[in-house]
C-alpha cells in the first residue's frame, strides 16, 4: 500500500522559497505508469487548491495561477518529489499535501487516490 | 476553468436520517467516449487528509460503505448518505478530473443535529 510523507520547514518568511519534500514508500514513482504524483494545499479555514502535477518523464502540469512561482521536480533515487514556491507571501500560509493521482489522460488530469498527512506552512516574518 | 459548486454550505442531519450535497459543474464534465463523468468525491475530517469516497462520480471505492452513494451526469451531482452515522461528520468535497486545472468544490460541512 503505497504512502507519503510531507517534509519541510513550517515557517517562511514572506518573499522567500517554501520547500516541500513528499517521501513515497510502498510504490516506486519510476514506476508510475498510469499515476502522476501532485501536490493539493488548504489554506485555513478555506477549500481544496490543485499546486500541480508531476509524470514520471518529469513533465509538468501547474495550476495557471502559481504557475510562474512553483516547481515540482522528481528524485527516483530517493523515491520522493517536491515543491518549490518561490517569492511566498502570507496567502500562501497553508496545510500543504502531496498526493498519487490516478491519471485520467496525458494531459495532467486525475484524481487523488492516496494523500499525505499534510503539513502547515506559515509565511510570516 | 470548470468551476464546481458546492451546496448547501453546511447541513445538521440527525442520526440515522438521510444527508444530500449537492455539486455543479460550470460545464459538461461527462467524457462522451466512454460515458464516464469525471467526478470524485472526498471526504475529509478534522486533522486528516482527504479520502476518496466515490469517482466516475457513482462508483464506490473498496470500503466504503454502502451508505454512500453517488449521482448524476453532466454538470449535476450528488452524494446522498443514507443514513448517517457519528462517523460520517466530515467536511465533503467534489472535484472534477475532466481537465486541468483540477478543481474543487468549496466543501459541504455535515453535522450531526
Amino acid at each position: 500500500q503505497v504512502q507519503l510523507q510531507e517534509s519541510g520547514p513550517g515557517l517562511v518568511k514572506p518573499s522567500e522559497t517554501l520547500s516541500l519534500s513528499c517521501s513515497v514508500s510502498g510504490y516506486s514513482i519510476s514506476s508510475s505508469s498510469g499515476y502522476y504524483w501532485g501536490w493539493i494545499r488548504q489554506p485555513p479555514g478555506k477549500g481544496l487548491e490543485w499546486i500541480g502535477n508531476i509524470y514520471q518523464s518529469g513533465r509538468t502540469y501547474y495550476n495557471p495561477p502559481l504557475k510562474s512561482r512553483v516547481t515540482i521536480s522528481l528524485d527516483m533515487s530517493k523515491n520522493q518529489f517536491s515543491l518549490q514556491l518561490n517569492s511566498v507571501t502570507v496567502a500562501d500560509t497553508a496545510v500543504y499535501y502531496c498526493a498519487r493521482v490516478t491519471a485520467k489522460d496525458g494531459a495532467g488530469s486525475g484524481k487523488f487516490d492516496s494523500w499525505g498527512q499534510g503539513t502547515l506552512v506559515t509565511v510570516s516574518s | 476553468d470548470i468551476v464546481m459548486t458546492q451546496s448547501p454550505e453546511s447541513l445538521a442531519v440527525s442520526l440515522g436520517e438521510r444527508a444530500t450535497i449537492n455539486c455543479k459543474s460550470s460545464q459538461s464534465i461527462l467524457y462522451i467516449s466512454n460515458n464516464r463523468n469525471y467526478l470524485v468525491w472526498y471526504q475529509k475530517k478534522q486533522g486528516q487528509p482527504p479520502k476518496p469516497l466515490i469517482y466516475w462520480a457513482s462508483t464506490r471505492e473498496i470500503g466504503v460503505p454502502d451508505r454512500f452513494t453517488g449521482s448524476g451526469s453532466g454538470t449535476d451531482f450528488t452524494l446522498t448518505i443514507s443514513s448517517l452515522q457519528a462517523e460520517d461528520v466530515a467536511v465533503y468535497y467534489c472535484q472534477q478530473y475532466y481537465s486541468t486545472p483540477l478543481t474543487f468544490g468549496g466543501g459541504t460541512k455535515v453535522e450531526i443535529k
